[in-house]
């Protein structure tokens, strides 16, 4: 057990509906990332969060959003969703910066139908 | 949930065996390496790492070398057990505060 926890495990939703995936750091870890993880893409970091603040993006699509609460928990939104943005999404956490030792949650998989 | 790949290259090893696992980064000023495990439905769970100022360093049964000069790491695990079956990936820091994750390699160890 890695300390980091992302809900919902699952998620099944439609093409077009918005759905928000939440992930909860290790304790003392001020640095949150998000991973996308699909079959043809392998694992796709989508953007970082360090104490409240975006530090990093990577491929996140404009239809997805994140942030990072005062108490550092993070969500990732997903919005207008289509069926290739099914996938695993991953939550990783590290005690600051650079992203040195990323611990990662468990993920949440994504269908969309 | 299972991991990534429709068409992972895969290692396939007896157990007692060692296995190697290699991998091509891409960007030449990275300067933090690591190796990661992702067993089925679990996310990547970090394996070792390596800074670019080493060119070896040893773990708990687990060796990474990294070759700067043709930007090749590799893992080396020694006498691979059956839980060591897993997916393998190789990350890099970038130095834009983002790891840039490799494809990833299957490792299946026979008993």
């Amino acid at each position: 057990d890695s300390g980091v926890t992302q809900t919902p495990k699952h998620l099944i939703t439609a093409t077009g509906q918005r759905v928000t995936l939440r992930c909860s750091p290790r304790s003392g870890d001020l640095s949150v990332y998000w991973y996308q993880q699909s079959l043809d893409q392998g694992l796709q970091f989508l953007i970082q969060y360090y104490n409240g603040e975006e530090r990093a993006k990577g491929n996140i699509l404009e239809r997805f959003s994140a942030q990072q609460f005062p108490d550092l928990h993070s969500e990732l939104n997903l919005s207008s969703l289509e069926l290739g943005d099914s996938a695993l999404y991953f939550c990783a956490s590290s005690e600051g910066l650079p992203s040195y030792e990323q611990y990662f949650g468990p993920g949440t998989r994504l269908t969309v139908t | 949930g299972e991991s990534v790949g429709l068409h992972l290259p895969t290692l396939s090893v007896q157990e007692g065996d060692n296995s190697i696992i290699n991998c091509a980064y891409s960007n030449s000023a990275s300067d933090y390496f690591i190796w990661y495990k992702q067993e089925s439905g679990k996310g990547p769970q970090f394996i070792i790492d390596i800074r670019s100022n080493m060119d070896k360093r040893q773990g708990q049964r687990v060796t990474v070398l990294l070759n700067k000069t043709v930007k090749h790491l590799s893992l080396q695990i020694a006498a691979t057990q059956p839980g060591d079956s897993a997916v393998y990936f190789c990350a890099e820091n970038t130095g834009f505060q983002k790891l840039v994750f490799g494809t990833g390699t299957r490792l299946l160890v026979s008993p």
